[in-house]
């Protein structure tokens, strides 16, 4: 156990629709990443939060957002589902910004579009 | 874009055996990282190896990396059923220092 927790579990949506994701980060944890994980594939990075700001962020279109709030815990926002983004969404604390260190996964959220 | 290719892409072996995976990657690195999946759940984290380091060891893993080939390996000796999993090696490359860049992983079956 890692004490990264994420919710929901799983998720259905329909195309068009607006999901969102949380994250609550391991105590003492300051950075939030997220990742998106199709099947069969490895994990691919969306973007980091940092200390509430946006530190990095992957080949993700506008329509994937994020926060991150004082606690450190954090949300990932997708507009105008899509079929393709039907995925395993993952979620990593670190104790400093980048990759540096060690991150630490949650159990994901495995969301249906349809 | 993909910086980490294991290989081979699955893996059989006997409990008690040893499984060797390898990775290759592209650009100078920073770190590169050893995960593993179980049945498309979350990741755990396994060894962190810097790139001046040139091996570690944690229990029954041992990683080495080589970075004149650009190269990784994670040794699991002894295994065991709950080896089952995927296993995939992330790199936080020098250039894009703010995320892992993760490959598309080893499947590993152990059987009893």
């Amino acid at each position: 156990e890692t004490g990264v927790t994420q919710s929901p579990t799983h998720l259905i949506k329909t195309r068009g629709q607006q999901v969102t994701l949380r994250c609550s980060s391991q105590s003492g944890h300051n950075t939030v990443s997220w990742y998106q994980q199709a099947l069969g594939q490895g994990p691919q990075f969306i973007f980091q939060y940092y200390r509430e700001e946006e530190n990095g962020r992957g080949n993700f279109p506008p329509r994937f957002s994020g926060l991150q709030f004082p606690n450190y815990s954090s949300e990932l926002n997708v507009n105008a589902l899509e079929l393709d983004d039907s995925a395993l969404y993952l979620c990593a604390s670190s104790r400093g910004a980048g990759a540096q260190e060690t991150q630490y996964f949650g159990p994901g959220t495995r969301l249906l579009v349809l | 874009s993909q910086q980490g290719e294991e290989d081979p892409q699955a893996l059989s072996i006997q409990e008690g055996e040893n499984a060797t995976m390898n990775c290759s990657y592209k650009t100078s690195i920073n770190n590169l990282q050893w995960y593993r999946q179980n049945s498309g759940r979350g990741l755990v984290h396994l060894i962190l190896i810097r790139s001046n380091e040139r091996e570690k060891h944690s229990g029954r893993l041992r990683v080495t990396l080589d970075t004149s080939k650009k190269s990784s390996s994670l040794l699991i000796t002894a295994s065991r059923a709950a080896d089952t999993a995927s296993y995939f090696c992330a790199t936080a490359t020098a250039y894009n220092t703010d995320k892992l860049i993760f490959g598309t992983g080893t499947r590993l079956q152990v059987f009893p």
